[in-house]
């Protein structure tokens, strides 16, 4: 089992560009979180999927983030156009199938926007 | 924001030495995890807690559910080099999906 696989694992881009993260979570999970690290507010979470239907997405900080699960095995965060505030370390995460609780992370995404 | 308060925020200790942590919040959580994050990798689970009371261990780790539903804490034993780390506290509320996490203590093992 290859776990919840990420990338990119390091991004840079300037601020106004489009940035699209992607998880591929572990297969036959159904659930998948999008969580964010950054050291003045630590890990928080974005959006929360199941079965591919976005289901909590009040974390989402605004308009310019969107995410997207077209199917089991695929899920994308997109930023545009991105800012430096967004600089961070994003997560994805897959719970075990029938929980929701212990998630299972990828490596992440670390995202600097000059 | 946050609404887990976890403390210390760092510990430095010696190795062999035993390890307390603890978090506490106002709300209520129905469950509370444990998780140990490394540099440049994502956090990984160590103990999760499903009942208020609950004791549970993992090897060398302990971490109990409060009785109130309001805390948890994690004991390391006897630490050794591999146990420097950040980690972290989380709860998932009734009814919740996603996980609250503290802001994380930072474990330094000096040799």
């Amino acid at each position: 089992d290859a776990g919840v696989i990420q990338s990119p694992r390091h991004e840079v881009t300037e601020m106004g560009q489009e940035v699209t993260l992607r998880c591929k979570p572990i297969s036959g999970h159904n659930s998948l979180f999008w969580y964010r690290q950054t050291m003045m507010r630590g890990l928080e979470l974005l959006i929360y999927f199941n079965n591919n239907v976005p289901i909590d997405d009040s974390g989402m900080p605004e308009d310019r983030f969107s995410a997207k699960m077209p199917n089991a095995s695929f899920s994308t965060l997109k930023i545009q156009p991105s800012e430096p505030r967004d600089s961070a370390v994003y997560f994805c995460a897959s719970p075990p199938i029938g929980g929701l609780t212990e998630a299972f992370f990828g490596q992440g995404t670390r995202l600097t926007v000059v | 924001g946050q609404q887990l308060n976890q403390s210390p925020q760092s510990m430095f200790i010696q190795e062999g030495e035993d390890v307390s942590m603890n978090c506490t919040s106002s709300s209520i959580f129905n469950t509370w995890l444990w998780y140990k994050q490394e540099p440049g990798e994502g956090p990984v689970l160590l103990i999760a807690l499903y009942k208020a009371g609950e004791l549970t261990s993992n090897g060398r780790l302990t971490a109990q559910f409060g009785i109130t539903r309001k805390d948890s804490f994690l004991n390391i034993s006897a630490s050794i080099p591999s146990d420097v780390g950040i980690y972290f506290c989380a709860g998932q509320k009734k009814n919740s999906a996603g996980l609250v996490f503290g802001q994380g203590t930072r474990l330094t093992i000096n040799p």
